[in-house]
């Protein structure tokens, strides 16, 4: 099942903040986040392991609380360049064929526009 | 320090017609994705790959689509007899090693119409 992100669109000035929200129904071992600029490939952001970590890159951190199965996104006083559409990818450990891996569902994105 | 590269950008192709859609994972990276995204969604998992070997093709429609990452050359995404629901862009991910924990780095995508 796919996980929700809140919001699903945010409009901000150049220097505000941001928090988009990402919550899944599974238990989970980590969570990816990614940027997409439009037509462009989806950009790695950073992963959150379990253990409630705070991560950051640049003014962007994020959190993850596995008991709540949930992670934020922060962006601390936006700039232009953060316009894109943010996904969450939730990771869950599989096994198949005698192979344990990591799966990515990710959400339905949140897009972020920032304005001068 | 090249990336994930998938060929053909774009691809165009009529009703009935195959499409074949490359993706040579990153330097070192043995694990390979593949995801279909619609306008306006998000990504969604179609199959993962390692060498020679099919690990999770639940993602992948039981007809038309197939996959394979042969010992030597690029993933491959096979779509035959295409219809039009088929629009949409692929990406390919490649990953150094198989945990959860391991990020996924993306290709350009290819955007396949069908006319």
């Amino acid at each position: 099942q796919q996980p929700v992100q809140s919001p699903q669109a945010v409009i901000l000035r150049e220097g505000e903040d941001a928090v988009i929200n990402c919550s899944s129904s599974k238990a989970l071992y980590s969570v990816h986040w990614y940027r997409q600029k439009h037509g462009e490939a989806p950009v790695f952001l950073m992963i959150l392991l379990k253990g409630g970590e705070q991560k950051g890159h640049e003014k962007i951190s994020a959190s993850f609380n596995e008991k709540k199965q949930q992670s934020s996104l922060y962006l601390t006083a936006s700039q232009l360049s953060y316009s894109g559409t943010y996904f969450c990818g939730p990771a869950q450990r599989r096994s198949a064929g005698g192979t344990s891996y990591g799966k990515l569902t990710f959400g339905q994105g949140t897009i972020l526009t920032v304005h001068p | 320090n090249a990336g994930v590269m998938q060929n053909p950008r774009h691809l165009v192709r009529r009703r009935g017609q195959e499409a074949r859609l490359r993706c040579s994972p990153m330097k070192g990276h043995s694990h390979v994705y593949w995801y279909r995204q619609l306008p306006e969604e998000g990504l969604k998992f179609m199959v993962y790959l390692q060498k020679e070997n099919i690990i999770d093709e639940s993602g992948m429609p039981k007809e038309r689509f197939s996959a394979e990452f042969p010992k030597e050359g690029p993933s491959i995404l096979r779509i035959q007899q295409v219809v039009r629901g088929d629009s949409a862009a692929y990406f390919c991910a490649s990953s150094r090693g198989q945990e959860p924990y391991q990020p996924q780095h993306f290709g350009d995508g290819t955007r396949l119409s069908i006319l």
